[in-house]
């Protein structure tokens, strides 16, 4: 059982958006602005997407952004394009026991 | 070019030792921390630790602190994992990932493409 709970899969149409969920606690994702998404396509090393909760490092497409309200953060894909299906992972700093990350069970976006 | 280059699969009996191994360049890797994670087959993602190459400084993960073994060495720019006695519960890929700048785990930005590593009698 990961520590951030993620829907299992989503799925959207070509150019539609979709939001994945990612829900931790008060000391992890609630607590800090360290959460971070990652994609992964099948047999691929994964890919930072976003990091500290919103920022998008160079070279990643502006149709990916990201949120927080209290203990769950967003991952939001506008204008889906076919090369969005993968798997995609949140993560968090988390203070439990001692400082570490924490990620998310993944989720499997499928694009229709 | 930044890249982290992972050593090749291994296979592996129960009982026995491995080092596996990620070499740094394109970048400052004394100034990196840099980090392993875990993927077993079909699952999803799991923080093993950091560790500063500059001066060996290495956080572990709370559920694996014990079980594996973090290390660097700055001079030929490469962070390894190693076991003492593997299990076949150990079989995943792994990969390594250049982590922040700062000791605060967050997040890693460059990845390695993985070592596959089969326990298996």
């Amino acid at each position: 059982q990961s520590a951030l709970t993620q829907p299992a899969s989503v799925s959207g149409s070509l150019g539609q958006s979709i939001t994945i969920s990612c829900t931790g606690t008060s000391s992890d994702v609630g607590g800090y602005n360290y959460v971070s998404w990652y994609q992964q396509h099948p047999g691929k090393a994964p890919k930072l997407m976003i990091y500290d909760v919103s920022n998008r490092p160079s070279g990643v497409s502006n149709r990916f952004s990201g949120s927080k309200s209290g203990n769950t953060a967003s991952l939001t894909i506008s204008g889906l394009q076919a090369e969005d299906e993968a798997d995609y992972y949140c993560s968090s700093y988390t203070s439990s026991i001692t400082p570490h990350v924490v990620f998310g069970g993944g989720t499997k976006l499928t694009v229709l | 070019e930044v890249q982290l280059v992972q050593s090749g699969a291994e296979v592996k009996k129960p009982g026995e030792s491995l080092k596996i191994s990620c070499k740094g360049s394109g970048y400052s890797f004394s100034s990196y921390w840099i980090g392993w994670v875990r993927q077993m087959p079909g699952k999803g993602l799991e923080w093993m630790g950091i560790i500063y190459p500059g001066d060996s400084d290495t956080r572990y993960s709370p559920s694996l602190q014990g079980q594996v073994t973090i290390s660097a060495d700055k001079s030929i720019s490469t962070a390894y994992l190693q076991w003492s006695s593997l299990k076949a519960s150990d079989t995943a890929m792994y990969y390594c990932a250049r982590h922040t700048t700062t000791v605060t785990p967050r997040y890693f930005d460059l990845w390695g493409r993985g070592t596959l590593v089969t326990v298996s009698s």
